[in-house]
């Protein structure tokens, strides 16, 4: 069975600061892992992939395999990251594509 | 290009009714994907179709079933609704297993 762990419910920190979102997994093979973001008021969207190894407003995330973790980082918080962060794991075989979410991050940025 | 859409944005049923949710896939995509998320929860995901068959399903009962059209969009169809039937229902679609775009989602309460 695949399962995704965001162990953080709320996570507040200062305009400036690093932040860093957690996210664990639990999966057999070798999984496809995601962030997605949902601002206030839109809908959900991609914010990165695993295997892009993109860079997007200044998130990145890095896959561990040891240590089954896809953490978000960023080094700088901005007012404007403030929202809801999910990380999803899309298996391999028959399970590619089917997203399984964790319970999500609501991220507040203070000015 | 014309977004993933989704109808209606709200919808008030009584236990035991049936329902019918609909999603208008992005233009060029061939898959769609059924989410279900309840409050305070990630998404978790029902079915998913692929070009008018369905390929793969979640852990939800058999009165939860989908269509999908030659045009891409789909139903996803709830029979004897439960009051643990209320949540936020998203579709995603996609161009064969690539990104997943989400639609605003379709909010279900049972009374």
């Amino acid at each position: 069975a695949q399962r995704v762990t965001q162990p953080e419910k709320l996570l507040s920190v200062f305009k400036g600061a690093p932040v860093e979102l957690k996210c664990n997994y639990s999966y057999s093979g070798s999984p496809e892992l995601f962030w997605y973001v949902q601002y206030s008021r839109q809908r959900l969207q991609l914010l990165l992939r695993h295997i892009s190894r993109e860079s997007i407003k200044g998130f990145t995330a890095d896959l561990n395999k040891g240590e089954t973790s896809f953490h978000l980082k960023k080094p700088f918080a901005q007012e404007e990251d403030s929202a809801m962060y999910y990380c999803a794991l899309s298996g391999g075989g028959t399970s590619y594509g089917k997203l399984t979410f964790g319970q999500g991050t609501i991220l507040t940025v203070h000015p | 290009e014309t977004g993933v859409t989704q109808s209606p944005t709200h919808l008030i049923k009584t236990r035991g009714q049936q329902v019918t949710l609909r999603c208008s896939s992005q233009s060029g995509h061939n898959t769609v994907s059924w989410y279900q998320q309840a409050l305070g929860q990630g998404p978790q995901f029902i079915f998913q179709y692929y070009r008018e068959e369905e390929n793969g399903r979640g852990n939800f009962p058999p009165r939860f079933s989908g269509l999908q059209f030659p045009n891409y969009s789909s139903e996803l169809n709830v029979n004897a609704l439960e009051l643990d039937d209320s949540a936020l229902y998203l579709c995603a679609s996609s161009s064969s297993l690539a990104t997943q775009y989400f639609g605003p989602g379709t909010r279900l309460l049972v009374l």
